[in-house]
C-alpha cells in the first residue's frame, strides 16, 4: 500500500464547478504539500501546510492531522486549472518528500 | 529570477551512452534533489545533497551517480544508459530549515 494515496486519479469538470481533491496518507509528517504540474510543463508549490487551512485565491487547502487527511479544493473552475495535482507529505525534519502519483483534472468549458 | 534552472529539457540517448543532467539554482538554497516521475507512480527520489560537498542516495539510486559541484550546482550522471531510465527527471532545491521547495521546469530523457 502506497505511504500516501490521491482519489480520485482523473478527475472532469465542468467549468465554474466546485472540485475536491483528497489526499490520505499513513505516516507521522512534519507537512504536506499541494503541487500543480501542467502538461508539458515544470512542477509549482500551491500549498504548504502543517496545520489547519490556507487559502490562496481560488484554491483552498486544509489537513486533518488526526485523521491523516488533506484536502485540496478549487473554487469556480476554470479551462487553465486544469493539470496534475500531486500531494506530498514530508517525514519529520530531515525526512525527504514522498509524493503521491497525482489527480489529474480536466475543466472543460 | 530564474529558481532552479534545468538542461537539457529534451534528450535521446543510444543504450549504453552516458550523459550528464545539469542543475543549477539562484536562491542560494542548501538542499538539492533529484527525481525521476515515470507514468502512474508518484515521483520518485534519486539522490539528494543536504549541503555543499554531502550527497546520499534516494529510493532509486541504481544507475546514477551525482556531483555537488558548489552551492548553486547539482549534477546527475547517467554512465550507461538503459531503457528502463527513459523518465522525466526534475530537479529540485530547498533552503536548510525550511519545508518549502522549488522545482525545475524536467528534462524528458528517452533512451532507445
Amino acid at each position: 500500500k502506497n505511504e500516501v494515496e490521491q482519489s480520485p486519479q482523473n478527475l472532469t469538470a465542468q467549468e465554474g464547478e466546485f472540485i475536491t481533491i483528497n489526499c490520505s496518507y499513513s505516516v507521522g509528517i512534519s507537512a504536506l504539500h499541494w503541487l500543480q504540474q501542467h502538461p508539458g510543463g515544470g512542477i509549482v508549490s500551491l500549498f504548504m501546510l502543517s496545520s489547519g487551512k490556507k487559502k490562496h485565491g481560488r484554491l483552498i487547502a486544509t489537513i486533518n492531522i488526526q485523521e491523516k487527511h488533506s484536502s485540496l479544493h478549487i473554487t469556480a473552475s476554470h479551462p487553465r486549472d486544469s493539470a496534475v495535482y500531486i500531494c506530498a507529505v514530508k517525514r519529520g525534519s530531515q525526512g525527504n518528500l514522498i509524493f503521491g502519483k497525482g489527480t489529474k483534472l480536466s475543466v472543460k468549458p | 529570477n530564474a529558481g532552479v534552472t534545468q538542461t537539457p529539457k529534451f534528450q535521446v540517448l543510444k543504450t549504453g551512452q552516458s550523459m550528464t543532467l545539469q542543475c543549477a539554482q539562484d536562491m542560494n538554497h542548501n538542499s538539492m534533489y533529484w527525481y525521476r516521475q515515470d507514468p502512474g507512480m508518484g515521483l520518485r527520489l534519486i539522490y539528494y545533497s543536504a549541503s555543499e560537498g554531502t550527497t546520499d542516495k534516494g529510493e532509486v539510486p541504481n544507475g546514477y551517480n551525482v556531483s555537488r559541484l558548489n552551492k548553486r550546482e547539482f549534477s546527475l550522471r547517467l554512465e550507461s544508459a538503459a531503457p528502463s531510465q527513459t523518465s522525466v527527471y526534475f530537479c529540485a532545491s530547498r533552503e536548510g530549515g525550511s519545508y518549502s521547495y522549488t522545482f525545475g521546469s524536467g528534462t524528458r530523457l528517452t533512451v532507445v
